[in-house]
């Protein structure tokens, strides 16, 4: 397994501005992956967050609205853009530990109020 | 489009009642994960099921997959309170270790 930290865990923000989240994995890992939960919801992939290339976005996330780095194994971000009140969400992001995933583990997540 | 439901949405069951939840998907995959999640918090994994007829159990909860049916269930024994959570379900897209995740499904567990 692995321990994962987020920074923030939860802000309150106003329209149109942006944040960044943190994620910070205790060791190496291959694979990063960020998700947001809407109120009530389920998750739903944002992107792959790759080591040293571009993230990989899912349909009806782009890269304008939601810039990533990961800059290692160990750390990435999110970025939220010009945030909107439907923005309200829970960030997470996981983890897939080593080359073969057996699961993906998940930080304790960020909750974000846009107002 | 790869969908992935789960049934039922919400559940409210007496301790001590058995009880079944499921999470169909539409497209191929033999990897699928439960996940339980309680209020304000992450998610904790709970099953990692890779192949077909696959069982896994610990304590009261037993997760199956039938990758035939695209089907997997999480069957709850002899209910008690501390399972009030909600359930993921996720599946693996052909194996590129990307999620994409059930609806959910709330238990609650009456006393």
């Amino acid at each position: 397994s692995a321990v994962i930290s987020q920074k923030p865990s939860r802000d309150i923000c106003q329209r149109g501005t942006s944040l960044t989240i943190q994620c910070q994995v205790d060791s190496q890992v291959t694979m990063m992956f960020w998700y947001r939960q809407q109120p009530g919801q389920s998750l739903t992939l944002i992107a792959t967050a790759n080591q040293g290339s571009e993230a990989t976005y899912e349909s009806g996330f782009v890269i304008d609205k939601f810039p990533i780095s990961r800059p290692n194994l160990t750390f990435s971000t999110l970025t939220v853009s010009n945030m909107s009140p439907e923005d309200s969400s829970i960030y997470l992001c996981s983890v897939g530990v080593g080359r073969t995933t057996d699961t993906q583990y998940f930080g304790p997540g960020t909750r974000l109020t846009v107002l | 489009e790869l969908k992935v439901e789960q049934n039922p949405l919400f559940l409210s069951m007496q301790e001590g009642k058995n009880y079944t939840i499921y999470c169909n998907y539409s497209t191929t995959s033999d990897r699928l994960y439960w996940y339980r999640q309680d209020p304000g918090k992450s998610l904790e994994s709970l099953f990692v099921l890779l192949s077909n007829g696959a069982v896994k159990q610990e304590g009261r909860l037993m997760a199956s997959l039938d990758t035939k049916a695209r089907l997997s269930t999480l069957h709850i024994t002899a209910a008690v309170h501390d399972l009030s959570a909600t359930y993921f379900c996720a599946v693996d897209i052909s194996g590129t270790y990307k999620y994409i995740f059930g609806t959910g499904t709330r238990l609650k567990v009456l006393a």
